[in-house]
């Protein structure tokens, strides 16, 4: 599996936008590129996945590099509750999709 | 929409037994996938189980067994317990028939190996 590289940790403020990076610089083409974070007390979830363009959902968007060597985790305005780990992951999307996580960078958000 | 269940919630065992582990997937789910999560990593992928069979396996020994029922609903058992598997343990289901296959994770049992 293509391995991620990301920092270990990141401070934001709330209300402001966070930027959260990850290094793929061996992805391979059919690789997506999956978000997923976890809450302290809980499991993963999913965050967003993309290819190769610009994706947007109601909780983040996915900034990916032309070269789809690194992307970026963009959180618009971060609360409290987005305080978790946060896991980029590359992999398929089949039915026999798995997930393998690194450690994660871990987002603290300060009031 | 109850998601994805787990059972138990803790567990206390002590080195040398057996413990098995319960996962219920989440509604038109019939993928079920397993982790073991040491306390500060991320999650380590243990098998899939899809149409009653294990599907891949990651990097984990044959102590480590599972069963998928014709409800979807999954075991993961754990023979000869060793204080290493001290661990969360994640159930992660997900749902054929679609392109993307997002996982939706349980809370997770939380083993502990005395």
């Amino acid at each position: 599996d293509a391995k991620t590289t990301q920092p270990n940790s990141m401070e934001s403020n709330e209300e402001e936008p966070v930027h959260l990076p990850c290094n793929h610089s061996t992805i391979s083409g059919t690789d997506y590129i999956h978000w997923y974070r976890q809450l302290p007390s809980q499991g993963p979830e999913y965050v967003i996945h993309g290819l190769t363009s610009n994706v947007n959902n109601r909780m983040a968007s996915l900034a990916i590099a032309e070269d789809r060597k690194s992307s970026t985790l963009i959180l618009h305005r971060a609360t409290l509750r987005d305080a978790a780990v946060y896991y980029c992951i590359l992999g398929t999307t089949g039915a026999n999709s798995k997930l393998t996580f690194g450690k994660g960078i871990t987002l603290s958000v300060r009031p | 929409d109850a998601g994805v269940t787990q059972s138990p919630t803790h567990l206390i065992k002590t080195r040398g037994q057996q413990v098995t582990l319960r996962c219920s997937p989440k509604s038109g789910h019939d993928t079920v996938s397993w982790y073991q999560q040491a306390l500060g990593q991320g999650p380590q992928f243990i098998f899939q189980y899809y149409e009653e069979e294990e599907r891949q396996r990651g990097n984990f020994p044959d102590r480590f067994s599972g069963h998928q029922f014709p409800n979807y609903s999954s075991e993961l058992n754990v023979n000869a317990l060793l204080l290493g598997d001290s661990a969360l343990y994640l159930c992660a289901s997900s749902g054929a028939g679609k392109w993307y296959n997002e996982q939706f994770f349980g809370p997770g049992t939380r083993l502990t190996v005395l």
